[in-house]
């Protein structure tokens, strides 16, 4: 099975900062990749995917890149209501699999 | 506007057995790969498994592949997994997930999720 390693588990960040999340692949998955937001109490919400290909709604400041085995999520200002878990899960094989999570915290 | 919701799930005592459903509309369910993901308690996300759009095709985590068996009706809209052989890990709240058909390597198998149920939560304990 393919792992994904994300990077950091948390991250601490100000109003207004620039932030980046990494997931890596134990293999290549081409772009089959999809990025996530998760709230306490609440399903899951799609940002990206295919690696780079934003989701209509989704705020222009969530930007995704990479393709193979490194990608990469990217909030260019974080916003109050951004702070949440965020998840990359990989779809390139028939049995998927999600990052462990990296939990945004307010600085 | 779509709409995905769960049932089925409770307390079962380990070595149980259990069925989910999820009733989608708003969509033409046919069509559209289905998944369920599971969360633990404080935990992160596991894919559990995934169907094609005619069910012919399905898919599954090595943590429940020969325990849970996916299926749906496409005439009734309803996604379906059966759960047997429960453990304790198996403790999770289960969401049902519909394919955002924005591409994927294979046909039949679902690729991103861009709609999800509430979660139904299923608890394993004697």
């Amino acid at each position: 099975d393919i792992q994904l390693t994300q990077s950091p588990s948390t991250l601490s960040a100000s109003i207004g900062d620039r932030v980046t999340v990494t997931c890596r692949a134990s293999q290549s998955i081409n772009s089959w990749l999809a990025w996530y937001q998760q709230k306490p109490g609440n399903a899951p919400k799609l940002l990206i995917y295919k690696a780079s290909t934003l989701q209509s709604g989704v705020p222009s400041r969530f930007s995704g890149s990479g393709a193979g085995t490194e990608f990469t999520l990217t909030i260019s200002s974080v916003q109050p209501d951004d702070f949440a878990t965020y998840y990359c899960q990989q779809y390139n094989t028939y049995e998927h699999t999600f990052g462990q999570g990296t939990k945004l915290e307010i600085k | 506007e779509v709409q995905l919701l769960e049932s089925g799930g409770g307390l079962i005592q380990p070595g149980g057995s259990l069925k989910l459903s999820c009733a989608a509309s708003g969509f033409t369910f046919r069509t559209y790969a289905m998944s369920w993901v599971r969360q633990a308690p404080g935990k992160g996300l596991e894919w559990v498994s995934g169907i094609s759009g005619s069910g012919t095709s399905t898919s599954y985590a090595d943590s429940v592949k020969g325990r849970f068996t996916v299926s749906r009706d496409n005439s009734r809209n309803t996604l379906y997994l059966q759960l047997n052989s429960l453990r304790s890990e198996d403790t999770a709240v289960y969401y049902c997930a519909k394919d955002g058909g924005g591409g994927r390597p294979y046909a039949d198998n679902p690729g991103e999720v861009d709609s999800w149920g509430p979660g139904t939560l299923v608890a394993v304990s004697s």
